[in-house]
């Protein structure tokens, strides 16, 4: 079993739209829980981090993370073209690694 | 936010030929940088971490004579690539880690580069 597990998509949402992106993990000790966004050929970005349960806000993006059932999710309002990117969940874990998703390839179309 | 730079964007070079490639944290020290590779719509392959002054810990099969990392000063660390042949053809990506900032778990990569080996 991977130690976090993300569907690859594609996800293809009109503009406008909410987006539900999630990642479930296996490991316990992860204290970190990180959103990186990636365009074509560039190094991720990142969006969102939070090391605790429940929800945190930034403008359209809205991180979860529940902990008792090891599930995280990211949330984004009123969709854009220029969301269209591949979402990266990432977990950190005791021994100083981030550990990535594969990576949802999300399609936002006009 | 924190910004990374790494350089060059791209390369393209013959095969046998060695690539260096560059990370520079520019407006804090990291203590850590990391070296990923990245293969097409595949999430990153963390290849090693690098402390400031020590040498790199490599992850299990890659090869550090062939991956050669140096980490001399809190802003900058290098990553050769020695040798190279078409089947080290990929996207490289560094990140850093601030150890002083609240958030001091999280990384800030750069945009990456793109070797071409012929």
């Amino acid at each position: 079993q991977k130690e976090v597990e993300q569907d690859p998509g594609p996800l293809s949402v009109p503009e406008g739209a909410i987006v539900s992106l999630n990642c479930t993990y296996s490991n316990s000790a992860f204290q970190y829980f990180m959103w990186y966004r990636q365009y074509s050929r560039k190094g991720p970005e990142l969006l969102m981090y939070t090391y605790s349960s429940g929800n945190k806000e930034d403008g359209r993006f809205t991180a979860q993370v529940d902990k008792s059932s090891k599930y995280i999710s990211l949330f984004i309002r009123d969709s854009q073209p220029s969301d269209s990117a591949t979402y990266l969940c990432a977990e950190y874990s005791s021994a100083s690694k981030i550990i990535f998703g594969s990576g949802t390839r999300l399609s936002i179309r006009p | 936010g924190a910004v990374v730079s790494q350089h060059p964007s791209r390369v393209i070079c013959k095969s046998g030929t060695s690539v260096k490639i560059e990370c520079r944290s520019l407006d804090f020290q990291a203590t850590t940088m990391f070296w990923y590779r990245q293969f097409p719509k595949q999430s990153l392959m963390l290849m090693a971490t690098s402390n400031e002054g020590s040498k790199a810990t490599y992850e299990q099969g890659v090869e550090k004579d062939k991956f050669l990392i140096n980490h001399a000063s809190l802003t900058l660390s290098t990553l050769t690539v020695t040798s190279a042949h078409p089947e080290d053809s990929s996207f490289y990506i560094c990140s850093a880690r601030d150890g002083m900032r609240e958030s001091k778990n999280i990384q800030y990569f750069g945009a990456g580069t793109r070797l071409s080996v012929l």
